[in-house]
């Protein structure tokens, strides 16, 4: 069974407010994503990371910023919400190559 | 860059057999599998690296035909738990790209 977490499950908060959605893994992966999925539709990915101080955009267009100053942490942050940021974000991890994600239960976001 | 998947969704009833497909007008290096329940994170299935490989495990199997660029994951005798929405998946350019999902619901 995969051992990855995310903090809160979810979150309904008002517009403007600063947000990070915690994410940790306890696999020892290197690889790390962050995911957005609006109901019934597909991932799109918005964050990647290699490894300590490696974090990439994914091709969606997010205002979201990550960090990986830890391996096992890969926190997502979002200075300033809007309506537009509701959504559910599901991080995973993985061993790097081509390897099998491992997912969390996602943070489903609601912004008023 | 998005596989398209095929079809949208499917009802089927116990014990009946399914196929869904996955296809890109790009090349294919790799296919992933996953199913998501309804409300659940997505959940790996297998992966398929080579063109011509197929797997499977349970009623579960996929093959991947690299030249044709698609890849296809079969389901027979299809119980209950299949229900969910399935998603494969590539990797391209450092990046990872999820098909458009097919809804398959599984009925007594």
């Amino acid at each position: 069974e995969a051992d990855i977490y995310q903090t809160p499950r979810y979150l309904v908060i008002g517009t403007g407010k600063k947000i990070t959605l915690e994410c940790s893994q306890t696999m020892g992966h290197d690889k790390m994503y962050w995911y957005q999925q609006d109901p019934g539709m597909e991932l799109h990915l918005i964050h990647y990371s290699y490894g300590v101080n490696s974090t990439e955009k994914g091709d969606l267009s997010s205002e979201s910023t990550v960090s990986r100053i830890r391996t096992e942490h890969f926190p997502l942050t979002l200075e300033s919400a809007r309506p537009s940021h509701t959504s559910q974000y599901l991080c995973a991890s993985s061993e790097l190559g081509d390897q099998p994600q491992h997912f969390g239960d996602g943070t489903r976001l609601s912004i008023l | 860059q998005q596989p398209v998947q095929s079809p949208q969704a499917v009802i089927l009833r116990e014990g009946e057999d399914a196929v869904i497909n996955c296809s890109s007008s790009k090349a294919l290096y790799s296919v992933h599998w996953y199913r998501q329940k309804h409300g659940e994170a997505p959940v790996f299935l297998m992966i398929l690296l080579k063109g011509g490989e197929q797997k499977g495990h349970d009623k579960i199997s996929a093959s991947f035909n690299e030249k044709k660029q698609q890849s296809s994951l079969y389901l027979t005798a299809s119980q209950l738990s299949y229900s969910g929405t399935y998603f494969c998946g590539t990797p391209k350019a450092n990046q990872f790209y999820f098909g458009t999902g097919t809804s398959l619901t599984v009925i007594p």
